[in-house]
């Protein structure tokens, strides 16, 4: 079965940087997307952008570009999603989840970035 | 982009059917049939309901259906069931492998 397995929950200060790492298994990882996706306590989904694990050409948000990077490893299987320069309105869960041709058709459990001074 | 525009409540009884409107423009949902629907309890991770603007994955109730028209997609959902209390989000594919959310909808009053 598909499982997209994320790493555990950061507390970061503000001006910092958080990886977040989501490894996969039960399908082959290079057939598809990664995308990140992230939600704000009480708020709504964020698209972030996404990766291909096949080449690794990447697509981030406007409003992300230039403080997000997100890499794949094929040899183990693992996405990644780095954000810089983390502020206040950074605290968030962070989604990996797999996509397909228009939508996004299995997710990992999130990850906590909590950023506080 | 903007965010996709959904109500911020809808209210309905056990075995009513309710319907939950995203409405976008012309480069989003009105240029592509790539609109998805997803719903969240508190405290889980989003599940895919509808894909393709109509298409239901396997094991999703055939309570949920999608449709569009123009630049406004639709998630109505029929017999409604305790269990369906949740939120729900659109999402359209917006052109150049971007992706936009709607604010989501809670679903509520079950």
């Amino acid at each position: 079965q598909v499982q997209l397995v994320q790493s555990g929950a950061e507390v970061k200060k503000p001006g910092a940087s958080v990886k977040v790492s989501c490894k996969a298994s039960g399908y082959t990882f290079t057939s598809y997307g990664i995308s990140w996706v992230r939600q704000a306590p009480g708020q709504g989904l964020e698209w972030m952008g996404w990766i291909s694990a096949y080449n690794g050409n990447t697509n981030y948000a406007q409003k992300l570009q230039g403080r997000v990077t997100m890499t794949t490893d094929t040899s183990t299987s693992t996405a990644y999603m780095e954000l810089r320069s983390l502020r206040s309105d950074d605290t968030a869960v962070y989604y990996c989840a797999r996509l397909v041709v228009g939508a996004i058709d299995y997710w990992g459990q999130g990850t906590l970035v909590t950023v506080s001074s | 982009q903007s965010a996709l525009t959904q109500p911020a409540s809808v209210s309905g009884s056990p075995g009513q059917s309710i319907t939950i409107s995203c409405t976008g423009t012309s480069s989003d949902v009105g240029s592509y049939n790539l609109v998805s629907w997803y719903q969240q309890h508190p405290g889980k991770a989003p599940k895919l309901m509808i894909y393709e603007g109509s298409k239901r994955p396997s094991g999703v109730s055939n309570r949920f259906s999608g449709s569009k028209s123009g630049n406004t997609a639709s998630l109505t959902i029929s017999g409604l069931q305790a269990e369906d209390e949740a939120d729900y989000y659109c999402c359209s594919y917006a052109g150049s492998s971007s992706y936009v959310f709607g604010g989501g909808t809670k679903l509520n009053d079950l």
